[in-house]
């Protein structure tokens, strides 16, 4: 298994522009979620799914969409981006509410 | 708001355990205590959890208070490669963590 992949691992944006970060899981997971990290910070928590065609509001959620057409994919779409949105960006996997997750390597996010 | 107070660093020596605190004296009857690692900017590690009754598995134990207001997180002979910045979360029934600033770990030879 190759866990939870994301794509692209950097990126960097002008003000203003869109884009989406990729998120795979092929541990047939249903619940997935994406997470910003900024320096010196801990995760905090942007979407999360609990299942295809299921999506829910973090604790940040503002600028961000996301869609859960499938179990194994999960992107997040950023509408315009702003140099507040300078991130590390994760995403994570688990079998269910109570169980593990699993993290994806992250995504580093640069809008200048 | 992270539901839980942890230190914000300790230090360890090399072949010592590592006793890692978390308060968390809001915690509701159906609401896990789970920790995680992150070593470098790596993504998260997870790396026990338990309710009520105390856990262990090959990384590390959990010790959880009777009254489940706070725990600790044991790492019973550490290594340089368990400094990393240690996660304390609550967690209920939804997929919903809330990660504080966690603990800055440091394992010293």
């Amino acid at each position: 298994n190759a866990g939870v992949t994301q794509t692209p691992k950097f990126q960097v944006l002008k003000t203003g522009q869109s884009m989406t970060l990729q998120c795979a899981q092929d541990m047939n997971h249903e619940y997935m979620s994406w997470y910003r990290q900024d320096p010196g910070m801990g995760l905090r928590l942007i979407h999360y799914s609990v299942g295809a065609g299921i999506t829910d509001q973090g604790e940040v959620p503002n600028g961000y969409n996301v869609s859960r057409s499938t179990t194994e994919d999960f992107p997040l779409r950023l509408l315009s981006a702003a140099p507040s949105q300078t991130s590390v960006y994760f995403c994570a996997s688990s079998y269910s509410g109570q169980k593990e997750q699993f993290f994806g390597p992250g995504t580093r996010l640069t809008v200048l | 708001d992270a539901k839980t107070t942890q230190p914000p660093s300790m230090d360890c020596a090399e072949g010592r355990a590592a006793n890692l605190p978390c308060n968390h004296s809001t915690i509701s009857g159906n609401e896990y205590v789970y920790w995680y690692r992150q070593i470098h900017s790596q993504g998260p590690q997870y790396i026990i959890h338990g309710l009520k009754n105390n856990e262990t598995n090959e990384m590390a134990s959990l010790i959880i208070t009777e009254d489940r207001k706070s725990s600790t997180l044991i790492l019973p002979h550490a290594t340089l490669r368990d400094t990393a910045v240690y996660y304390c979360i609550v967690r209920g029934l939804v997929n919903d963590m809330r990660f504080g600033a966690g603990t800055r770990l440091t394992v010293k030879p």
